[in-house]
């Protein structure tokens, strides 16, 4: 067990729905990660957060948002969703932020769009 | 050409066999992650490496900065270790932690 848990962990939706994903880092950690992992991308950064603000972006669509709370779990938001989207969505956490850190993962969510 | 390549893409051993999985990258990193996915899902952290060698256990990881090279080993496999391993890169540059990943080795020993 990483310390990190993310709900829910299966999230079935139809196309042009929205959907949000929950992420709690482990005790102590200021840094999340979200990463997607599909059959034909594998596994791609999207976005990190350090104590609340924005550290660096990937690959996001500008469909998809996310913030860090002041306690500090975050949440991914998914919007229009398309058949496209269904992945497992992974959020880490560690404790800097800073290259170098090791990141621990959460138990993913795997959404399904239909 | 991706930023990360693993090799080989599928493996199959029989129990007991050394195995090696190799990874190479073509960025400047600040640290090279080894991480083991299982069926299922969950990812594991197994090695964080920015210079020299680790072991833990059956598993050593090595790595060789100047010809951007990494390896993972498992000695004396088990059927257990059968999952898909993944080669990771945090880029050069400090400020932020994300990673960069290879497309993974799937492993499968059998008994």
């Amino acid at each position: 067990d990483s310390g990190v848990t993310q709900t829910p962990k299966h999230l079935i939706t139809a196309t042009g729905q929205r959907v949000t994903l929950r992420c709690s880092p482990r005790s102590g950690d200021l840094s999340v990660y979200w990463y997607q992992q599909s059959l034909d991308q594998g596994l791609q950064f999207l976005i990190q957060y350090y104590n609340g603000e924005e550290r660096a972006k990937g690959n996001i669509l500008e469909r998809f948002s996310a913030q860090q709370f002041p306690d500090l779990h975050s949440e991914l938001n998914l919007s229009s969703l398309e058949l496209g989207d269904s992945a497992l969505y992974f959020c880490a956490s560690s404790p800097s932020g800073r290259a170098g850190d090791t990141q621990y993962f959460g138990p993913g969510t795997r959404l399904t769009v239909l | 050409k991706n930023e990360v390549e693993q090799s080989p893409q599928n493996l199959t051993a029989q129990e007991g066999e050394f195995i090696t999985i190799n990874c190479s990258y073509s960025v400047g990193i600040s640290a090279l992650h080894w991480l083991q996915q299982h069926p299922g899902g969950g990812i594991v952290s197994l090695f964080m490496l920015s210079s020299g060698k680790k072991k833990h256990g059956r598993l050593i990881a090595t790595i060789n900065i100047q010809e951007k090279h990494s390896s993972l080993h498992i000695t004396a496999s088990h059927p257990r270790d059968s999952a898909v391993y993944i080669c990771a890169v945090s880029h050069n540059g400090g400020a932020t932690n994300k990673l960069i990943f290879g497309t993974g080795t799937l492993l499968a020993v059998q008994p």
